[in-house]
């Protein structure tokens, strides 16, 4: 039922690799985000796009990128992976106006040893 | 400070029995407040979304309520099922920015016994 695709489910990698999350809505929503959880916490926005060549950092500090090319997708990249970017990252989005509800991917599971 | 707080953090209950969770929020201003479910180590479901002037929705066995004065949510959980046990997070929106923001709960982690 997801309309909202994000890839790896899962991913295990050394410390110092590059690593691109990949995230892609088929909803055409304007708006997308991508916000980091550890168990147990709340989500924290770490990026968000309102739309193609539009990126801004969000609330908690990320040593992350993102680029908006094309409107259905949003990676993000970790340049060089480090054991302290080892969490759950979730990709969302939501339509441009009104009280809409956001549409979360199911989330990417990064480890790094 | 903008905050959610949800309590309890943990509730654990039986199969078949009924459950209410809550939710406090001090975002201001309030635009509309929103229950998720997270199963493990899956992306947040939407169950109900509310505005300001809406104090009740119900999403099958799910009944949210809000109350927008004392700045209260509770979600209520009708005949539990063992496929209910998630986490279930409250998040309330503020209308003072373009961006809507969001502002999530920890969420309390609901697990149904058989």
């Amino acid at each position: 039922e997801a309309d909202i695709y994000q890839t790896p489910r899962y991913l295990v990698i050394g410390t110092g690799k590059k690593i691109t999350l990949e995230c892609s809505q088929t909803m055409g929503h304007d708006k997308m985000y991508w916000y980091q959880q550890d168990p147990g916490m709340e989500l924290h926005l770490i990026h968000y796009s309102y739309g193609v060549n539009s990126t801004e950092k969000g609330d908690l500090s990320s040593e992350s990128t993102v680029s908006r090319i094309r409107t259905e997708h949003f990676p993000l990249t970790l340049e060089s992976a480090r054991p302290s970017h080892t969490s759950q990252y979730l990709c969302a989005s939501s339509e441009r106006t009104g009280p809409s509800g956001y549409t979360f991917g199911s989330g990417t599971r990064l480890t790094v040893v | 400070k903008n905050q959610v707080e949800q309590s309890p953090q943990s509730l654990i209950i039986l199969e078949g029995k009924n459950c209410t969770l809550q939710c406090n929020y001090t975002v201001s201003p309030f635009s509309n407040l929103r229950w998720y479910k997270q199963d493990t180590g899956r992306g947040p479901v939407s169950l109900t979304i509310m505005t300001f002037s809406e104090n009740t929705k119900s999403n099958g066995r799910y009944t949210a309520t809000l109350d927008a004065d004392t700045k209260q949510s509770s979600l209520h959980i009708t005949a539990s099922q063992l496929s209910d046990s998630a986490s279930y997070i409250c998040v309330v929106s503020d209308r003072g920015s373009t961006l809507g923001r969001l502002y999530f709960g920890r969420g309390t982690q609901l697990t149904v016994w058989p």
